[in-house]
């Protein structure tokens, strides 16, 4: 089946420091993924989206990767700072026909000043 | 503007009794949807509208039903509420559907059932 993983622990990080999250599929490849940023009591926010043909793609302190063969994507927020304390989901295309989102669990991330 | 507005932010039930969830976007979007989300489960689709008019079940869409009220708005119903249902609830639009948008949610509703 298709499954998407996300490290369920947090990721505790200095400030300043480039924090690092990962999300893992299985059993299908997605034509593009998002990234979400989530506050405890708010909903999702968007943040990126990288298509199955694109490497990398930037935004200000945020970069994603999108590896294909490893079917991996990263994503990084360098020179980290308390205020990107949050939940990061991911949510790659499922290849179902339905052309639906499907999303991670998410990862904690937690700087610490 | 303020983007995607769920009422009510929370509410407490019990097993067996009836509720809608609203939800209304002024972004003029084509497409809503919503979602439940539990811990350690991440969001689940439970009903999508791909345009005004049609409506269509997504991942769990068993014990509720939707309704596609007009191009804002887009309500979640629990005919006969269950322990199971328990869960923070979002409301999420964006501009198209099958395209590679960004959805925007709205700050959810918690709904316990007792």
């Amino acid at each position: 089946s298709q499954k998407i993983e996300q490290n369920s622990e947090a990721l505790n990080i200095q400030e300043g420091k480039t924090a690092t999250l990962t999300c893992n599929y299985t059993n299908y490849s997605p034509a593009y993924l998002q990234w979400y940023r989530q506050d405890p009591g708010r909903g999702p926010v968007f943040l990126l989206l990288i298509r199955e043909n694109e490497k990398e793609k930037r935004k200000e302190r945020l970069k994603v990767t999108f590896d294909t063969t490893l079917k991996q994507s990263l994503f990084h927020i360098t020179a980290s700072q308390p205020a990107d304390s949050a939940t990061y989901l991911c949510a790659p295309k499922m290849d179902t026909g339905r052309r639906a989102l499907t999303f991670g669990s998410g990862t904690r991330l937690q700087v610490q000043p | 503007n303020a983007g995607v507005t769920q009422t009510p932010k929370f509410q407490v039930l019990k097993t067996g009794q009836s509720m809608t969830l609203q939800c209304a976007q002024d972004m003029n979007h084509n497409s809503m949807y919503w979602y439940r989300q539990d811990p350690g489960m991440g969001l689940r689709l439970i009903y999508y509208s791909a345009s005004e008019g049609t409506t269509d079940k997504g991942e769990v869409p068993n014990g509720y039903n939707v309704s596609r009220l007009n191009k804002r708005e887009f309500s979640l119903r629990l005919e006969s509420a269950a322990p199971s249902q328990t869960s923070v609830y979002f409301c999420a639009s964006s501009e198209q559907w099958g395209n590679n948008q960004p959805q925007h949610f709205g700050d959810g509703t918690r709904l316990s059932i007792l």
